[in-house]
């Protein structure tokens, strides 16, 4: 079972460079999300998504973009990457947006420098 | 942001109970509590939810107060793969908001 599968694992950019993470999930998920999370601290949401060519903004947004062109791909970009950025970025699906089970892929650990 | 306080650290004995609190008092009569951890830096994972009654299933129990502001996680017989950090979660805005959770630390 692949379930949500994230890559890369590791990257390091140097700042104003533009990266994407990608992320794709084989459970048929409608809802999709994007989580960052800083050292020591809880996960921030960055964007999800309810279903394919629909997506909306979480709680830190700025400096990311997103798109949904099908049900199993989910990709984050990173236009023009700065220090504050640096994260370990999560990406997680779940069947619908009431459901208290997300599944989680194994993260991307992302330097900015 | 976080609408549940819960303690940033805790010890538990293996094979002991390990009773991880969570307050959520401003929660709603129609909000679920959820409970996820994460270790090592893994994916964080579901563990456990509730509304009102307490629930059990083969990770943990739950057990939420009748005014409902505030639960314990209880992991019956605590092993050393449950050392983590456990994060109790309401919905703000329609959805999961992380807190920086409890470090539960099990110790042989």
């Amino acid at each position: 079972n692949a379930g949500v599968t994230q890559t890369p694992k590791f990257r390091i950019l140097k700042i104003g460079q533009s990266m994407t993470l990608q992320c794709t999930q084989d459970m048929n998920h409608n809802y999709m999300y994007w989580y960052r999370q800083d050292p020591g601290m809880g996960l921030k949401l960055i964007y999800y998504s309810v279903g394919a060519g629909i997506t909306d903004k979480g709680e830190v947004p700025n400096g990311y973009n997103v798109s949904r062109s099908t049900t199993e791909d989910f990709p984050l970009r990173l236009e023009l990457a700065a220090p504050s950025q640096t994260s370990v970025y999560f990406c997680a699906s779940s069947q619908t947006g009431n459901t208290e089970k997300l599944f989680f892929g194994s993260g991307t650990q992302l330097s900015v420098l | 942001d976080a609408k549940t306080t819960q303690p940033p650290s805790m010890d538990c004995a293996e094979g002991r109970a390990a009773n991880l609190p969570c307050n959520h008092s401003t929660i709603s009569g129609n909000e679920y509590v959820y409970w996820y951890r994460q270790i090592h830096s893994q994916g964080p994972q579901y563990i456990i939810h509730g509304l009102k009654n307490n629930e059990t299933n083969e990770m943990a129990s739950l057990i939420i107060t009748e005014d409902r502001k505030s639960s314990t996680l209880i992991l019956p017989h605590a092993t050393l793969r449950d050392t983590a950090v456990y994060y109790c979660i309401v919905r703000v805005a329609g959805k999961l908001v992380f807190g920086a959770g409890t470090i539960l630390r099990v110790k042989s």
